[in-house]
Formats: C-alpha cells, sequence, structure tokens
C-alpha cells in the first residue's frame, strides 16, 4: 500500500519551454500532496504545499508563477515548470499524505530528473 | 527556528559492524519523527514513525529511537544491500510539512 508514481522520470527540454510532471497516489486518497526538488548530494528542499481544491502554499523563495501547481484531484497533483531554463534542473520529487492513516507519514515518488539544455 | 541536524554526515562500515546514526532535533513542539532511506536516483523510502520519548521502532536490521532531543537509528550487523543515505526528519506540531536533515550515507563494505 501507499504507492505514489511520477511521470516522466526523465525528461531533457530547451531553454524557454514548460515541462509537466505528474504526481498519482495509485491506492489511497491523498488530501494533501508536497513537491520538492533536491540538489546532487543535497537533502530535499520543499518548493510548495497543496490541499485537494485548494490553492498550494508555496515556500519562501519558490516563485509560484514559474512553478505552477494543480492539485485537482485527490490522487493527482502536477507541477508545471515554466519558461524552464538550464538552472531549474534538477530532480524534483512528490510525496503525498493519506488522508486516512493515523499516521502523518509522507510517500513519496520514485522522482523526475529534469535537464534543461 | 526548528532544525535537524543528522551526523555522521557519512559513514563507511564492514559487512557485519553494528552502529548508529544520529539526529539531534530542535523544534518548538514535536508532531512526529521520521526515518526514511533513499537510494541514489530515487525518492525516499519510508521507514519509520516515532511520535512520542521512549519509543522505539524495529525492521530487520533497523532500530529506532527517540528521546526528547534526538533519535537514533541502530543498524545491527548490517549488509551491502543497507548502503543507501538515510534521512530524518521532523512534524512540528500545528504544521503540515516536514523538516529534513542533511542526512548520513553509509556505506557496508563486503
Amino acid at each position: 500500500g501507499a504507492v505514489v508514481s511520477q511521470h516522466p522520470s526523465r525528461v531533457i527540454c530547451k531553454s524557454g519551454t514548460s515541462v509537466k510532471i505528474e504526481c498519482r497516489s495509485l491506492d489511497f486518497q491523498a488530501t494533501t500532496m508536497f513537491w520538492y526538488r533536491q540538489f546532487p548530494k543535497q537533502s530535499l528542499m520543499l518548493m510548495a504545499t497543496s490541499n485537494e481544491g485548494s490553492k498550494a502554499t508555496y515556500e519562501q523563495g519558490v516563485e509560484k508563477d514559474k512553478f505552477l501547481i494543480n492539485h485537482a484531484s485527490l490522487t493527482l497533483s502536477t507541477l508545471t515548470v515554466t519558461s524552464a531554463h538550464p538552472e531549474d534542473s534538477s530532480f524534483y520529487i512528490c510525496s503525498a499524505r493519506d488522508g486516512q492513516r493515523a499516521g502523518n507519514e509522507q510517500f513519496f515518488g520514485p522522482g523526475t530528473r529534469l535537464t534543461v539544455l | 527556528e526548528d532544525q535537524v541536524t543528522q551526523s555522521p554526515e557519512a559513514l563507511r562500515l564492514q559487512e557485519g559492524e553494528s552502529s548508529s546514526l544520529n539526529c539531534s532535533y530542535t523544534v518548538s513542539g514535536l508532531r512526529g519523527l521520521f526515518w526514511y532511506r533513499q537510494d541514489p536516483g530515487k525518492g525516499p523510502e519510508f521507514l519509520f514513525t516515532l511520535y512520542s520519548a521512549g519509543e522505539e521502532k524495529e525492521k530487520e536490521r533497523l532500530k529506532a529511537t527517540l528521546t526528547k532531543k534526538e533519535s537514533f537509528l541502530h543498524i545491527t550487523a548490517p549488509k551491502p544491500e543497507d548502503s543507501a543515505t538515510y534521512l530524518c526528519a521532523v512534524q512540528v506540531k500545528g504544521a503540515q510539512k516536514l523538516v529534513f536533515g542533511q542526512g548520513t550515507r553509509l556505506t557496508i563494505n563486503p
């Protein structure tokens, strides 16, 4: 149980284009989803928290117009990197919390490696 | 400010050599402490949740313990497949997000 998938696993795009990453909870309803980015040999950096049906809450320093987050259903959240530039190249990971579990664990997806040329 | 500090940064052990990883935390109020394992190029895998001082959880060769200031992840007779980065995170009361430590890169040599 508590499986989270991400698509795509890898994406390469040209500078200036937009990229959409999907995060799905496969066997539970995710009332809250989180988006992180991770640089090589560093820990996870939280970008935003999204609750189903509500606007995402962005962490300080994260541009909400650049990183668009949509959590339209209890099993799907998307992150769109708009007008991507090489500095946006990173490993993006989503996580989800099961609203019906007593615990507060976050279950993570496998990550998406974004390379902007 | 809520902080999580993990030590050591990296640890190299021989197969079968038991050891412990440390996670020290300073938070306004602890809702839960979480341990994750992360393999290179993958998302973190959930291991344990601890909620109150004195609590312990075990899974195969891993055992997590919690005090009011720190948590330990004890690894008994590790195998090479236990090599990974181990991440500790805390959830503060009243907040949804996790605050992560920098992780400990564990390498088990055969």
